[in-house]
């Protein structure tokens, strides 16, 4: 069973730091893993999309990396805003057992501190 | 083009109420899922169609709860004699192709509460 877990839980940074969400999973048999926001009461905005061949996607001042191998992503924000803050969440999609479902993880709550 | 559609928005039932929730996907989407979110937590997989084929619904925590999409379009996801753990934002997703790994794109879910 495919299961996708998100480190930390909560994050406060100060304005303008760099920061790196972290998110693992335990099978590698995915098509994609996918990073998206949430603000509060809010539907998911995609934010990047990265294909089981691919190592990094790049938009702006987002950089996911995924290491398909070890079963891990990270979500890199660069110069961060208060603007960023929200849930980020991880999910995977994968074909365990001949099913195609998406899996998230619980999320990461951000916030910026201005 | 339009996105992901979901009506209605909010939906206030009384337990043991039973509600129905639609979703419209991208015209053309062939996959479509339905998640269930609690307060403070991940999306959670409920079902899966394929077309008109619903081929995963081992998510639907209940008997209670029923999904179709019978032209292979639209879907609606029903809950019978709603509880109050049925509280949570219900989210619907649709994907351009079957398996595979085409990004999936939300709608803005239903705020679902039941009192």
């Amino acid at each position: 069973k495919q299961e996708v877990t998100q480190i930390p839980a909560a994050l406060s940074v100060p304005e303008g730091e760099n920061l790196v969400l972290n998110c693992s999973f335990t099978d590698s048999a995915i098509y994609n893993l996918q990073w998206f926001r949430q603000d509060p009461g809010k539907g998911l905005t995609s934010l990047l999309l990265i294909q089981s061949s691919q190592r990094e996607q790049t938009s702006g001042r987002l950089n996911a990396s995924l290491d398909k191998s070890s079963g891990r992503s990270t979500l890199y924000i660069a110069a961060s805003q208060p603007g960023d803050s929200a849930t980020y969440l991880c999910a995977v999609r994968s074909f365990m057992n001949r099913d195609d479902k998406i899996i998230f993880g619980k999320g990461t709550r951000l916030h910026i501190l201005p | 083009g339009a996105g992901v559609s979901q009506s209605p928005r909010y939906k206030v039932a009384k337990r043991g109420q039973d509600v129905a929730l639609r979703c419209d996907p991208i015209s053309g989407h062939v996959s479509l899922f339905w998640y269930q979110q609690a307060l403070g937590q991940g999306p959670e997989f409920l079902t899966y169609f394929q077309n008109e084929a619903q081929l995963d619904k081992s998510g639907l925590p209940s008997d209670r709860f029923f999904a179709e999409r019978p032209e292979g379009s639209v879907s609606t996801l029903k809950i019978q004699r709603t509880q109050q753990e049925d509280s949570a934002v219900y989210l619907c997703a649709s994907s351009p192709q079957g398996t595979g790994g085409y990004e999936q794109y939300f709608g803005p879910g239903t705020r679902l509460t039941v009192t």
